[in-house]
């Protein structure tokens, strides 16, 4: 299982609501990664996680909180975003075999409006 | 900020012609490598290079990397309709750090 699954696949949100996204892997890959895509553009990186501790914060807002609830899921909590913050979000996970190469979900598409 | 700088920003050709994508970093390196992304959707890894190779194959892939210029090539021999996609390089400074940062992009389009 090479797969890493990301829900939902579109998400539409209000500015004062609070919304969660999912990612799962079984790869068994120690590293999991959150960034955020806006239209081309490449991906910028938002938080990294290994062994399921907040190894990386790229100096990311509070309205975006990660959580990594065992090594198999990692979440993205939004509360108050705002219109700039749609974009696509993916999530990837790595390991230290094969150079760390990542393997990326299908992302999230996210409206805030 | 970004590490990597992608030229062309946009390439056009037809079917059958190769596409060379140029990607230059700004400090040392680890590995580079490159992904794909069609339209939308996630990155696929293509091909990872480390700093001590010079050049790598895969199928109808061609990646070099020159590290005195700080610059990697990636050459897609015959490409197809099917090759049409973004294209990132991206790089890792040390062999100790998750931190994977992305170039600019090359959108591929090609022509039946």
């Amino acid at each position: 299982d090479t797969e890493v699954t990301q829900t939902p696949k579109h998400l539409v949100m209000g500015m004062t609501n609070k919304k969660s996204l999912k990612c799962e892997q079984h790869m068994g890959h120690r590293a999991m990664y959150w960034y955020k895509q806006k239209a081309k553009k490449p991906p910028e990186l938002m938080f990294v996680y290994s062994y399921e501790k907040l190894s990386i914060n790229e100096s990311v807002p509070s309205r975006f909180s990660p959580e990594c609830p065992n090594s198999s899921l990692l979440n993205l909590h939004l509360h108050a975003l705002q219109p700039e913050d749609s974009a696509l979000y993916l999530c990837a996970s790595s390991d230290t075999d094969r150079g760390f190469r990542l393997f990326f979900g299908q992302g999230t598409r996210l409206t805030v409006v | 900020s970004q590490q990597g700088e992608e030229d062309p920003q946009a390439l056009s050709i037809q079917e059958g012609e190769n596409a060379t994508m140029n990607c230059s970093y700004k400090t040392s390196i680890n590995n580079l490598q490159w992904y794909r992304q069609n339209s939308g959707r996630g990155l696929v890894h293509l091909i990872l290079i480390r700093s001590n190779e010079r050049e790598k194959h895969s199928g109808r892939l061609r990646v070099t990397l020159d590290t005195s210029k700080k610059s990697s090539s990636l050459l897609i021999t015959a490409s197809r309709a099917a090759d049409t996609a973004s294209y990132f390089c991206a790089t890792r400074r040390s062999y100790n750090t998750d931190k994977l940062i992305f170039g600019t992009g090359t959108r591929l389009q090609v022509f039946p």
